[in-house]
């Protein structure tokens, strides 16, 4: 049962830095997308993917990068780390993009210092 | 765009007592309100939803009500107990739309 899987857990950059967060999902859903949460703001979606191959920006997407190649893996690029990129990332995947209930990871706490 | 308002953003009720979170949304052609509840450290994981053709929905001691007239829904909680302390987030989306539209978030404490 490990549904939508995130790492890491936890990452400290500096500024400048890149990386890329992971997530696989193993339920076969069409649907993946990356949100960010940030105090007092909910969460807000940065990139989204309808299926392999197709990606499409968000509400917050500057300074990401998504790519999808398989159905089961959505990982998020960050270029050049900046300082307001310190946030809890959440990867999410869905059967479709609307209507249907979305399944969460358990979220990448990233600093950027 | 969707605009989702949540409030209250803290809520602190006594055990046993009832829980009410109330949303607005902006968009009449929004059609579907998800709830969700997010425990310390975790993911938010759905525990109720609602669609524009229903009035309201049960779920044992959770139930939802929208009305579309005054584009807003509510989350009850009924006979709180302290494991129902979490952030709660509610959240819309509308035909053709490619995302959730979340709230900003009420954080529940049940006091024992």
């Amino acid at each position: 049962n490990a549904g939508v899987t995130q790492t890491p857990k936890f990452q400290v950059l500096k500024t400048g830095q890149s990386m890329t967060l992971q997530c696989a999902q193993d339920m076969n859903h069409e649907y993946m997308s990356w949100y960010r949460q940030d105090p007092g703001m909910g969460l807000r979606l940065i990139h989204y993917s309808v299926g392999a191959g197709i990606t499409d920006q968000g509400e917050v997407p500057n300074g990401y990068n998504v790519s999808r190649s398989t159905t089961e893996d959505f990982p998020l690029r960050l270029l050049s780390a900046a300082p307001s990129q310190t946030s809890v990332y959440f990867c999410a995947s869905s059967w479709g993009d609307r209507e249907t209930e979305a399944f969460f990871g358990q979220g990448t706490r990233l600093t950027v210092v | 765009g969707e605009n989702v308002e949540q409030h209250p953003s803290t809520l602190s009720v006594q055990e046993g007592d009832s829980a009410v979170i109330k949303c607005t949304y902006s968009d009449s052609a929004s059609n579907y309100f998800p709830w969700y509840k997010q425990e310390l450290g975790k993911g938010p994981q759905l525990i109720i939803d609602i669609r524009s053709n229903v009035g309201e929905k049960k779920d044992q001691r959770i139930a939802v009500t929208l009305n579309k007239t005054a584009k807003h829904f509510s989350l009850h909680i009924t006979e709180t107990q302290p494991e129902d302390s979490a952030v709660y987030f509610c959240a819309a989306t509308y035909p053709g739309g490619n995302q959730f539209y979340f709230g900003t978030g009420t954080s529940l404490t049940v006091i024992p």
